[in-house]
Formats: structure tokens, sequence, C-alpha cells
């Protein structure tokens, strides 16, 4: 049974940057996609990046000048930093895995975190 | 970006009911459309995947469809159960930056 674990500060400083990792248990994250997700009331669910293979990464072009995910794979973990925060960033953060691709169903979602909300203020 | 709208924003049907939800894609998608439901303080859940194949486990009152134009798609719940009450989201898988629809939030009459 697959199984991720976010964890992290729940309150940031603007300006300063959003750390959060995600812990899986149950799958190695050498194989499939994975993803950190967020939620926020103003802007719904929006995709941020994806991580794959030793550390291939594909990110939202409209965060992509501030964010980074890594993984560890020792630790079979990984992880999204996003810089320069403001209010805006404030959500909960899901990461989620994608199966690897198929021609046929294309790429979703089908085990997520059970989320971790992110404050940003000061 | 792919924008994708659902409608409509929210229903008020009865238990037993049979519940119709549709997503608009702004391009061709071929089937790569999922459907999710979020309920209070839970993250999203799987209920379909590639417009019409059902997720593991979930019940088969829940039943998805595409259409021709590979931009139209249909979620459509069978005999409504109290437990369906919650937020229904589309998702585009074809391209990346991933997005999803704004959400139908299903509430009990």
């Amino acid at each position: 049974q697959v199984q991720l674990q976010e964890s992290g500060p729940g309150q940031v400083k603007p300006s300063e940057t959003l750390s959060l990792t995600c812990d899986v248990s149950g799958a190695s994250i050498t194989k499939s996609y994975w993803s950190w997700i967020r939620q926020s009331p103003g802007k719904g669910l929006e995709w941020i990046g994806y991580i794959y293979d030793s550390g291939s990464t594909t990110y939202n072009p409209s965060l992509k000048s501030r964010v980074t995910m890594s993984m560890d794979t020792l630790k079979n973990r990984f992880s999204v930093r996003l810089r320069s925060v403001t209010a805006a960033d404030t959500a909960v953060y899901f990461c989620a895995r994608s199966p690897e691709f198929d021609i046929l169903t294309g790429y979703y979602f089908d085990h997520w975190g059970q989320g971790a909300l992110v404050t940003v203020s000061s | 970006d792919i924008q994708m709208t659902q409608s409509p924003s929210s229903l008020s049907p009865s238990l037993g009911d049979r519940v119709t939800i549709t997503c608009r894609a702004s391009q061709r998608i071929g089937d790569y459309l999922n459907w999710y439901q979020q309920k209070p303080g839970n993250a999203p859940k799987l209920l379909i995947y590639a417009a019409s194949t059902l997720q593991r486990g979930v019940p088969s009152r829940f039943s998805g469809s595409g259409s021709e134009s590979e931009t139209d798609f249909t979620l459509t719940i069978s005999n409504l159960q109290p437990e369906d009450f919650a937020t229904y989201y589309c998702q585009q898988g074809y391209s990346t930056p991933f997005t999803f629809g704004g959400g139908t939030k299903v509430e009990i009459k």
C-alpha cells in the first residue's frame, strides 16, 4: 500500500523559502512520477511540478523561477523548495504520485499525502 | 496552459438522484481526463482516470465518459449516496502544466 506523508514548517515569513518533504512508503521513488500540488481558496488546485527517474524535473512555468525539487533515494523521500514566498503562496501543499506514463491513460494522481498547511506571514 | 472549466459550480440533489457534472478542456486532450472527489480536510481521491476507467475500489455508481470532440467530458453519479456529498474536480493529464477544473460542490438538499 502506497503512502505519502508531508512534513515541514507550518509558517514561513514573507520573502523566505518554503521547504517541504514527502516521505514515501510502499513504493520506490525511483519509479513513477512524484508531484507537488497546492490548494488555496483563491487559486484552487495548482500543480507545482514533478520529479522522476533519478532527479529529472518538470515545473509549472508559473512557478519555475522560484521552485526546486529534489529526491533522496536512500530515504525514499522527495522535497520541494519555493523561494521568495508571499501571502499568495499560503496554501495546503500535497505530494502525490503518478504511475509510469502509459499512452492509453496519460498522467493522473492515484496516491496523495494528507496535505500540509503552510501559511506565509510575518 | 490548458484551461479546464467545470459546470455547474454547485448543485443540491437528493439521495438516490442521478448527478451529472461536466468538464470542458480549452483544447483537445484525447481521453486524458481524470476525476477526483474531495471531502473537507482530506486530499483529493482519484475516482476515474482516462475519462472512463474506474479506479480500483471506487463504487460502480460512478462513471465517466468523453466525446468525439476530445474536449467535453462527463462524470455521472447514479443513485446518490450520503457519502457522495463532496467536491468533485476534473484534471487533464495530457500535457504539463497539469491543470484542474474549479470544482463542483455537491451539497445535501
